[in-house]
């Protein structure tokens, strides 16, 4: 069974603060890793989709890195605002492309004015 | 581009009723959209995967009958809770995939579900 797990839970910084957090899959049978933002009241908007090992990406702010001989990716955010208030989701398809994410839990970030 | 929406946002119910949680592509074409639901502190779970025009492939431990889902057209699925019960209520999100881009899945808002 696919587990995708991420950590921490909740994360309060506070303004101008970097912060990261960190997402664990299984590193048997690996497709893909998605990253979603997901404001409250909003779609998850799609971050990243990330495949190959040692792979980097980057968006503004926000960038994520991606290991999966160790199974594990981490998302960064440089200067944290209050408008990066959000909750941090990845994901990872249960096999191959069929588009059947398996979510971790979500990293819950609040950035303090 | 690429907006998936979800009527309602928020439904409240009597038990033993019917709800109708209608997921569109305003604006591509979704040849398979997904339906997974969240209970509170866990993480979003796939209830079943839709393809347009044939039958829904549900998860392991979502009974079919009880959520009847239909996907019609390109551009809309629809997810129905029948006899809804209590343990039922829960937040309903879909995502919509198309063909041209498999690499994202594009979700709508969701729908709070609450069973009286």
């Amino acid at each position: 069974i696919l587990n995708v797990e991420q950590s921490p839970q909740s994360l309060h910084v506070q303004e101008g603060d970097s912060t990261n957090f960190t997402c664990s899959f299984p590193s048997s049978n690996f497709y893909a890793l998605h990253w979603y933002r997901w404001e409250t009241a909003k779609s998850p908007e799609a971050l990243f989709v990330m495949t190959l090992n040692g792979d980097e990406k980057k968006k503004g702010r926000i960038s994520a890195t991606l290991n999966t001989k160790e199974g594990y990716s981490y998302l960064y955010i440089k200067g944290s605002q209050p408008e990066d208030s959000a909750t941090y989701l990845c994901a990872s398809p249960r096999s191959g492309n069929t588009g059947k994410l398996i979510f971790g839990q979500g990293t819950t970030l609040q950035v303090k004015p | 581009g690429a907006v998936v929406s979800q009527h309602p946002s928020w439904v409240i119910c009597k038990s033993g009723t019917s709800v109708k949680i209608e997921c569109r592509s305003l604006d591509f074409q979704a040849t398979t959209m997904f339906w997974y639901r969240q209970f509170p502190k866990q993480s979003l779970m796939l209830m079943a995967t839709s393809n347009e025009g044939s039958k829904a492939t549900y998860e392991q431990g979502v009974e079919k009958d009880k959520f009847l889902i239909n996907h019609a057209s390109l551009t809309l699925s629809t997810l129905t809770v029948t006899s809804a019960h209590p343990e039922d209520s829960s937040f309903y999100i879909c995502s919509a995939w198309t063909s041209a881009n498999t690499d994202t899945q594009y979700f709508g808002p969701g729908t709070r579900l609450t069973v009286l």
